[in-house]
């Protein structure tokens, strides 16, 4: 069973660019979740979807966004990008909800670097 | 509102002899508990999870946790540390009546010398 991808895995933008990560769960998951991993402040929840619905949302500004196709598909978009949004972007994937104690399962993650 | 602490932000072992890594939580609730590992520029990798069937849980790789809920504590341990296990480890607590459902800790790394 092929596990969670995420293209790409590099990226390098600019500042004020925008940037599209995508997240392609395991098969018969309904869940995707994303986190943003820095050294300095370390796994922060993003957001979760379930069956193409935002389901919960972390402490994150309104530049980040998401959204899930009806194949589970889920993309991560973040506009205006900042410096500070340079991190490793990981998605994870379960069958139900993952606040609810479904199991996740994490892709190998999307390193963004912004200059 | 649930929370996660992981109380040792770095572990150094020696081969052969045995980890511990401890974390505690607090919640409201009945929580689901789970332990992963991230070794470099990787994912998490899932190594156990208790979700109230059985306090003493078995994972992958020879890890073991065990769940008190007088202590509230859900520490990870392994009789015999091998050089892979060097890696980054995540402690992390699910509920559902939470605001924030699933709170991860700060992370313990762990290093292992020859």
């Amino acid at each position: 069973k092929a596990g969670v991808t995420q293209t790409p895995r590099y990226l390098i933008k600019t500042r004020g660019q925008q940037v599209t990560l995508s997240c392609s769960p395991i098969s018969g998951h309904r869940s995707v979740s994303w986190y943003q991993q820095t050294p300095g402040q370390g796994l922060q929840f993003l957001f979760e979807y379930f069956s193409e619905t935002q389901r919960n949302k972390g402490n994150f500004p309104g530049r980040f966004s998401g959204r899930q196709f009806s194949n589970s598909r889920s993309e991560m978009n973040v506009s205006t990008l900042e410096l500070g949004d340079s991190a490793l972007y990981l998605c994870a994937s379960s069958r139900g909800l993952a606040g609810e104690g479904d199991t996740q399962y994490f892709g190998p993650g999307t390193r963004l670097t912004v200059l | 509102a649930q929370s996660v602490t992981q109380l040792d932000s770095h572990v150094s072992v020696s081969e052969g002899t045995p980890v511990l890594l401890r974390c505690n939580y607090s919640s409201s609730y009945s929580p689901s508990l789970f332990w992963y590992v991230q070794h470099p520029n990787k994912g998490l990798q899932l190594l156990l999870k208790y979700t109230s069937a059985a306090t003493l849980v078995k994972g992958i790789n020879g890890f073991e946790a065990e769940f008190k809920k007088s202590e509230t504590s859900f520490h990870l341990t392994k009789p015999s540390a091998h050089m892979s296990d060097a890696a980054e480890y995540f402690c992390v607590v699910s509920d559902p009546t939470g605001f924030q459902k699933l709170v991860f800790g700060t992370g313990t790394r762990l290093l292992v010398s020859p």
